[in-house]
């Protein structure tokens, strides 16, 4: 099946600075991925649709400025956590269809712990 | 509005025995429904998916689930569960038509006793 993996499995920073979490199709291509966020032993949220070689769409209530998305390939999407406060600790997952495939199924990532001290 | 509403935040059940975590969705368009479990720390695995034909669809690791076009709803069901199957487990839906954006329920944990 499809894979996607995201690096760094979790991460630890400074209230004030700026984390970049990775996502990546490590066998398919992806046009569009798809960035959540989960709090603990809460449900997914999303918080935007990056878009390869396009402005990313942000769900209402995101902070585009803070939460910077890239989809420089079509394998590699990025989420910019910008000056970073304990408020935005949580467990980021991404997820991404497969091009020219169909959307009814998202392949995702394992996932992104970002704890803010 | 579209909703996912998973009634059920947490249920303990015996090993070997049955299994039912219920989801219930609201929409005015075509849906496509899907399961997904969540181990601690993990990303989403899908369960199953259903897409069209058959309304009861069978998944991985024993599970099945059953589309209720006219109660709205795709329970997920297991005959008899194993404390491996302990993990939260989330309903979502996506639509046929529009951004195909993914919806999730609020989970249900599994809590599987021995």
């Amino acid at each position: 099946g499809a894979v996607v993996s995201q690096h760094p499995s979790w991460v630890i920073c400074k209230s004030g600075t700026s984390v970049k979490i990775e996502c990546r199709s490590l066998d398919f291509q992806a046009t569009t991925m798809f960035w959540y966020r989960q709090f603990p032993k809460q449900s997914l949220m999303l918080m935007a649709t990056s878009n390869e070689g396009s402005k990313a769409t942000y769900e209402q209530g995101v902070e585009k400025d803070k939460f910077l998305i890239n989809h420089a390939s079509l394998t590699l999407s990025t989420l910019t956590v910008t000056s970073a406060h304990p408020e935005d600790s949580s467990f980021y997952i991404c997820s991404a269809p497969i091009a020219g495939g169909s959307y009814n199924e998202q392949f995702f990532g394992p996932g992104t712990r970002l704890t803010v001290l | 509005a579209q909703s996912v509403t998973q009634l059920d935040s947490q249920v303990p059940v015996f090993e070997e025995a049955p299994v039912e975590l219920r989801c219930n969705y609201s929409s005015s368009v075509s849906v496509y429904l899907f399961w997904y479990v969540q181990y601690p720390n993990q990303g989403l695995q899908l369960l199953l998916k259903y897409l069209s034909g058959s309304t009861l669809v069978k998944g991985i690791n024993g599970f099945e689930a059953e589309f209720n076009k006219s109660q709205t709803s795709f329970h997920l069901r297991k005959p008899s569960v194993h404390i491996s199957d302990t993990a939260e487990y989330f309903c979502a839906v996506t639509f046929a038509s529009g951004t195909y954006k993914y919806i999730f329920g609020t989970g249900t944990r599994l809590k599987v006793l021995a």
